[in-house]
C-alpha cells in the first residue's frame, strides 16, 4: 500500500521566499507530525495534528512557520520569508492512533530545503 | 527537559561482528523508548520498541532492553550483514497526548564484507 509522501523532495529557494512543503499521510491515519532534521542530527518536533486540529505546536521556532491540515488529510508546513538557517530536512511522519504512549510513527521521505 | 543521548559514530564492523549502540535518556516519568533506522535513500521505520521498564524490543535480529535503574536502551545484534549499515535513531516518548517523539542524534552503521 501507498506509504507517506512528500512533495517537492527537493526545494532550492531564495532567502526572502516563501515556500510551502507538503505531506500526503498514509490514509486513515489520525495523527499528523512534522518534524525538522539538521544534516547530523535526529530529527526535531515541530508540530501535531489529531485530525485537522493543531495540537501541539510547540517546536515551531518562530511565526514564520506555520502548518495547516484543513481536512483531516493532506497536511501544509509553510515557511514565510525564509532564511538560509531554515535549510534543513523536514520530515513528515503519520500515526493510526491518537497520540499516544507508543504508536509507531510512518516517515515520508523528506524534503530537503536549502535557502541560499 | 527530555532527551536521549547516543553513541558517537559512525562506527564500522566486518560482516558477522557483534554489534552494541549506546542510548541513554533524560526524562521525568516513565518513557516508551524506540530504535527507529534510516537505510540509504529511504524514510525513518520502525525498528523495535519497548513501552515500560524490564520490556525487551527484538525485531530482524536486533534487541534492545529497557533499563530504568540505568536509563538505558542500547541496541545489539550478534552477527551483523552489510545490509544492517543504516543510520539508527533511539527515540522517546513521554508527551502520551501527543505522541511526539524526541530523537538523539543517530549513529552511523557501516558494515563491511
Amino acid at each position: 500500500g501507498a506509504g507517506v509522501s512528500q512533495s517537492p523532495r527537493y526545494k532550492v529557494t531564495k532567502r526572502g521566499q516563501d515556500v510551502a512543503l507538503r505531506c500526503d499521510p498514509i490514509s486513515g491515519h489520525v495523527s499528523l507530525y512534522w518534524y525538522r532534521q539538521a544534516l547530523g542530527q535526529g530529527p526535531e518536533f515541530l508540530t501535531y495534528f489529531n485530525y485537522e486540529a493543531q495540537q501541539d505546536k510547540s517546536g515551531l521556532p518562530n511565526d514564520r512557520f506555520s502548518a495547516e491540515r484543513p481536512e483531516g488529510s493532506i497536511s501544509t508546513l509553510t515557511i514565510q520569508r525564509t532564511e538560509q538557517r531554515d535549510s534543513a530536512m523536514y520530515r513528515c511522519a503519520s500515526s493510526p492512533e491518537r497520540g499516544g504512549f507508543s504508536a509507531e510513527q510512518f516517515f515520508g521521505p523528506g524534503t530537503r530545503l536549502t535557502v541560499l | 527537559g527530555d532527551s536521549v543521548t547516543q553513541m558517537e559514530g559512525p562506527v564500522t564492523l566486518s560482516e558477522e561482528a557483534f554489534l552494541t549502540i549506546n542510548c541513554t535518556y533524560t526524562a521525568t516519568g516513565y518513557p516508551s523508548l524506540f530504535w527507529y533506522v534510516q537505510y540509504p535513500g529511504e524514510g525513518l521505520q520502525l525498528l523495535l520498541k519497548a513501552t515500560k521498564a524490564d520490556d525487551k524490543g527484538s525485531n530482524k535480529g536486533f534487541e534492545a532492553t529497557y533499563r530504568k535503574e540505568t536509563t538505558s536502551f542500547h541496541l545489539e545484534k550478534g552477527s551483523v550483514q552489510v545490509s544492517d549499515s543504516a543510520v539508527y535513531f533511539c527515540a522517546l516518548i513521554w508527551a502520551s497526548n501527543t505522541g511526539k517523539l524526541i530523537f538523539g542524534q543517530g549513529t552511523t552503521l557501516q558494515v563491511k564484507p
